[in-house]
C-alpha cells in the first residue's frame, strides 16, 4: 500500500530565516504530487505541482518554491520566510492528475 | 471560473440526530467530486468521491453523499452522527479535462453534542 509522509510536523520559525519542508511517498512510482496550505480557518490552496522529476508549475506567485529531486520527493523551500507564510502545509499526491488525491499528516508552520 | 461553496462555517448535531453538509459547485461541465474530513492537526482523509454513475455515493464510516446535476450539489450525509464525526469537512471539485486542480471549499466544522 502507498503511505505519504511529510517532514517535520511542527516547525517554528523566526521572519527572514529559510524553510525546507519534506514530503516523501511510498509503494507507488511516478506519483503527480502537491503542495497546499491551509492558513487559519480557510479552506486549502494549491501552491505547487509536480507531474515528475524536476518539473514544477506554480499555482500562485509568492516567495515560496518547489522542487522534486527524485520521484517520489517534493520539497517546499523559502529563502527568507515572511509572517504570512504561518500555516498548515499539506503534501499530496496522485495516480494521474484526474485521480483521488490522498494527504499526509501535514506540517505546521508558525513564523514569528 | 471554478469554484465550490459551503455556505455553513459551522454546524452543531446531538449525537444520534441526522447530518447534512451542503456544498454547491460551479464548474462548466461535469466534475469529479469529493468530500474529505480533517481532524484536528491532521491530514485530510477522503470520505468519498463521484465521477460518474451512480448519483448516490457511500463512503466511509457511514457517510453517503448525492450528486445533484440540477442543482450543481454534493450535499454529504450521515443518517446517526457520533461524537468522533466532530471535525472539519471539505467538499472539492476536480476537472474531468486535463485539469489537474482540486478545488476546495472553505470548510464546515462539525460539532456534536453529547
Amino acid at each position: 500500500s502507498q503511505t505519504i509522509h511529510q517532514w517535520p510536523a511542527t516547525l517554528v520559525q523566526p521572519v527572514g530565516s529559510p524553510l525546507s519542508l519534506e514530503c516523501t511517498v511510498e509503494g507507488t512510482s511516478n506519483p503527480n504530487l502537491y503542495w497546499y496550505r491551509q492558513a487559519a480557518g480557510r479552506g486549502l490552496q494549491l501552491l505547487f505541482y509536480s507531474v515528475g522529476i524536476g518539473q514544477i508549475s506554480s499555482e500562485v506567485p509568492q516567495n515560496l518554491s518547489a522542487s522534486r529531486p527524485q520521484d517520489r520527493q517534493f520539497i517546499l523551500s523559502s529563502k527568507k520566510l515572511l509572517l504570512s507564510d504561518s500555516g498548515f502545509y499539506l503534501c499530496a499526491w496522485s495516480r494521474t492528475v484526474q485521480e483521488t488525491q490522498y494527504f499526509g499528516p501535514g506540517t505546521r508552520l508558525l513564523v514569528l | 471560473a471554478q469554484s465550490v461553496t459551503q455556505p455553513d462555517i459551522h454546524i452543531t448535531v446531538s449525537e444520534g440526530a441526522s447530518l447534512e453538509l451542503r456544498c454547491n459547485y460551479s464548474y462548466g461541465a461535469t466534475p469529479y467530486l469529493f468530500w474529505y474530513v480533517q481532524s484536528p492537526g491532521q491530514g485530510l482523509q477522503l470520505l468519498l468521491k463521484y465521477f460518474s454513475g451512480d448519483t448516490l455515493v457511500q463512503g466511509i464510516k457511514g457517510f453517503e453523499a448525492e450528486f445533484k446535476r440540477s442543482q450543481s450539489s454534493f450535499n454529504l450525509r450521515k443518517p446517526s452522527v457520533h461524537w468522533s464525526d466532530a471535525a472539519e469537512y471539505f467538499c472539492a471539485v476536480a476537472g474531468m479535462d486535463s485539469s489537474y486542480k482540486l478545488i476546495f471549499g472553505s470548510g464546515t466544522r462539525l460539532l456534536v453534542r453529547p
